[in-house]
């Protein structure tokens, strides 16, 4: 099992512009999360997803947008970038009632100038 | 909603001795209370949870207590070792959620 991938690894984008942080999941998890990590501020949740064709937002959802067609796979879509989303992105999988574990994958770091 | 407050924000230690990291959290509904560390650069990896049903739970040197009656958790680190250093967070969440609120991170340093 990849466990937990993203993509793109490292990006940098033009105020304004946007783009689709990729996250996907070969365990079969049926949540998956977006949290962004800034210094001194902890993980904060962006969005979730209970289940394929359901999302909800978390803490700071503004600029953000998700969706989740699949199980397998949980997008993260900027809108018009901004250089206060300048940060890492982790997604995260996990299983209900089996475990609470939240497997993170490796991160974005996206900078916005 | 949940709120995680998590101290200190650095902890400066010598090689082989404790660490202790305290968090409280806000909402007495929450029942599942993980601790993550992340190596620089790394993604934040679970090493030790506890459930509202237990008040301490032991793997090693590292153990995790837990008082519902005041709302705190801490991590403890006996016989600190370099690779010890990291970030530490820990977070909370309850049955029926699975989705944790984290606190904001120890940054850990253990000097040799």
């Amino acid at each position: 099992n990849a466990g937990v991938t993203q993509t793109p690894k490292f990006q940098v984008l033009k105020t304004g512009q946007s783009m689709t942080l990729q996250c996907a999941q070969d365990m079969n998890h049926e949540y998956m999360s977006w949290y962004r990590q800034d210094p001194g501020m902890g993980l904060r949740l962006i969005h979730y997803s209970v289940g394929a064709g359901i999302t909800d937002q978390g803490e700071v959802p503004n600029g953000y947008n998700v969706s989740r067609s699949t199980t397998e796979d949980f997008p993260l879509r900027l809108l018009s970038a901004a250089p206060s989303q300048t940060s890492v992105y982790f997604c995260a999988s996990s299983v209900p009632g089996r475990s609470y574990e939240q497997y993170f994958g490796p991160g974005t770091r996206l900078t916005v100038t | 909603g949940e709120n995680v407050e998590q101290h200190p924000s650095t902890l400066s230690v010598q090689e082989g001795d404790s660490a202790v990291i305290k968090c409280t959290y806000s909402d007495s509904a929450s029942n599942y209370f993980p601790w993550y560390k992340q190596e620089l650069g790394k993604r934040p990896q679970l090493i030790i949870d506890i459930r509202s049903n237990v008040g301490e739970k032991k793997d090693q040197r590292i153990a995790v207590t837990l008082n519902k009656t005041a709302k705190h958790f801490s991590l403890h680190i006996t016989e600190t070792q370099p690779e010890d250093s990291a970030v530490y967070f820990c977070a909370a969440s309850k049955g029926g959620s699975y989705i944790p609120t984290f606190g904001r991170g120890t940054s850990l340093i253990v000097h040799p």
